[in-house]
Parts: structure tokens; C-alpha cells; sequence
């Protein structure tokens, strides 16, 4: 089945900073890579994705790269603010078997003032 | 509003005493899924569901069960709960997880067994 590796687990940077967190996936299947933000306490939201037909999608201070050929992902956050500290999920799945969504392990972003 | 309801928030509970957490959601989704999370492991698929009576394991299935009666409920149930269950349970919907759209969360179950 698919394997999803998530690096780092743990990240501080400045505010203001930009902070990148990166992914790699095992099964070449896959074809929809989601991130999730999880505050303290709280419930993972989607917060991006990005298809296997598209090599990078941007909003606002996110966005997402991916390169199919090498199998990995990153999520990229530029001028870092307090209130992007929390953990930070990336996910793999794919078309023919689409309930099913392997996690990464999470990495805590902490973004001090 | 659309949601993802599970119910209850927190439980405690005693080996071997059977239980169910309740999972509904409002959007008309068609996939549903429960997750549970632990410490540096992340978000672990337990079971999901395609549609109606379609249920298929996720990657730690055991000592779980499901049921999809209704497009709406996806309950989830530990017939004879062990201390190693004891986690956090995600419960999730989506119009179609694998390729355009990421899973709705509830807020979540922490259940202890002692």
C-alpha cells in the first residue's frame, strides 16, 4: 500500500520567515495530494492541494509543488505569522481506490514573534 | 451548516465493554471515513465508505467495526475496547476524496480505556 513520509516533525522559524515541509509518497498511483492544518486542539482542515496534472498551485501566502517524477511534495509558507504555528499533514490518494487517504506523520510548525 | 457530527466528544470506558461513536454529516457526501490519531503517528486510516453498505479497511482496522445503513451516519464501533484503542478519533466526509476534494473532519472523539 501507499507510504507517505513527512519531513521535518518539527520546525520553528522566525516571523516573517518562510517555512517549507516536504513530502514523498511510495505508489506512483497516486494522483491527489492534499494538506491539512491542524490547530491546538481543533480538527485538520484543508488547507491545499494539488493534482497529479499540475506541477504547482498557489494561494495567497501558500502553495504547493509537486514532482511526480521524483515522488514527493512540499508545502511552502512564506512571511511567516503566529497564527500559522500548528501541525501540518500532507496526504496521498488516488483515483481508482478514492477513500482511501494515507497520512503523513505531521510536522509542528511553530512561527515565534 | 455544513458539518461532520460525532458524538460524544470524550469517553471513558472499561475493557471489554462494547461501544459506538456516532459519525453523521449534512453535505450529502459520499465518502466517509474514520482516522484515528496518536502521538508522532499522524492521522491513521481505520475504515471507509464508498456509499451505502460499501465499506472497505483502511491501514489498522482491527478490532473495529462499521456500518454505512444510511448516506448520512457511519458509526464506528469497538465491540471489545483494549487499552491500546485508547487515541483520538477523527470521523470525515468527502464528495470524492481521491482526486478533487480533501475530507471534511468532525471535531473529534478522545477515547480512554482503562
Amino acid at each position: 500500500g501507499e507510504n507517505v513520509e513527512q519531513h521535518p516533525s518539527t520546525l520553528s522559524v522566525q516571523e516573517g520567515d518562510s517555512a517549507v515541509i516536504k513530502c514523498t509518497y511510495s505508489d506512483s498511483a497516486s494522483n491527489y495530494f492534499p494538506w491539512y492544518k491542524q490547530e491546538l486542539g481543533k480538527r485538520p482542515q484543508l488547507i491545499i492541494d494539488i493534482r497529479s496534472n499540475v506541477g504547482e498551485k498557489k494561494d495567497q501566502r501558500i502553495a504547493v509543488t509537486l514532482n511526480k517524477t521524483a515522488k514527493h511534495f512540499s508545502l511552502h509558507i512564506t512571511e511567516t505569522q503566529p497564527e500559522d504555528s500548528a501541525v501540518y499533514f500532507c496526504a496521498a490518494s488516488q483515483r481508482t481506490n478514492a477513500g482511501k487517504s494515507t497520512f503523513g506523520d505531521g510536522t509542528t510548525l511553530t512561527v515565534k514573534p | 451548516e455544513a458539518q461532520v457530527t460525532q458524538n460524544p466528544r470524550y469517553l471513558i470506558t472499561v475493557t471489554g465493554k462494547k461501544l459506538t461513536v456516532t459519525c453523521s454529516q449534512n453535505m450529502n457526501h459520499e465518502y466517509m471515513s474514520w482516522y484515528r490519531q496518536d502521538p508522532g503517528l499522524g492521522l491513521r486510516q481505520i475504515y471507509y465508505s464508498m456509499n451505502v453498505e460499501v465499506t472497505d479497511k483502511g491501514d489498522v482496522p482491527e478490532g473495529y467495526k462499521v456500518s454505512r445503513k444510511e448516506k448520512r451516519n457511519f458509526p464506528l464501533i469497538l465491540e471489545s475496547p483494549s487499552p491500546n484503542q485508547t487515541s483520538l478519533y477523527f470521523c470525515a466526509s468527502s464528495f470524492l476524496p481521491g482526486t478533487d476534494y480533501g475530507y471534511t473532519f468532525g471535531s473529534g472523539t478522545r477515547l480512554t480505556v482503562v
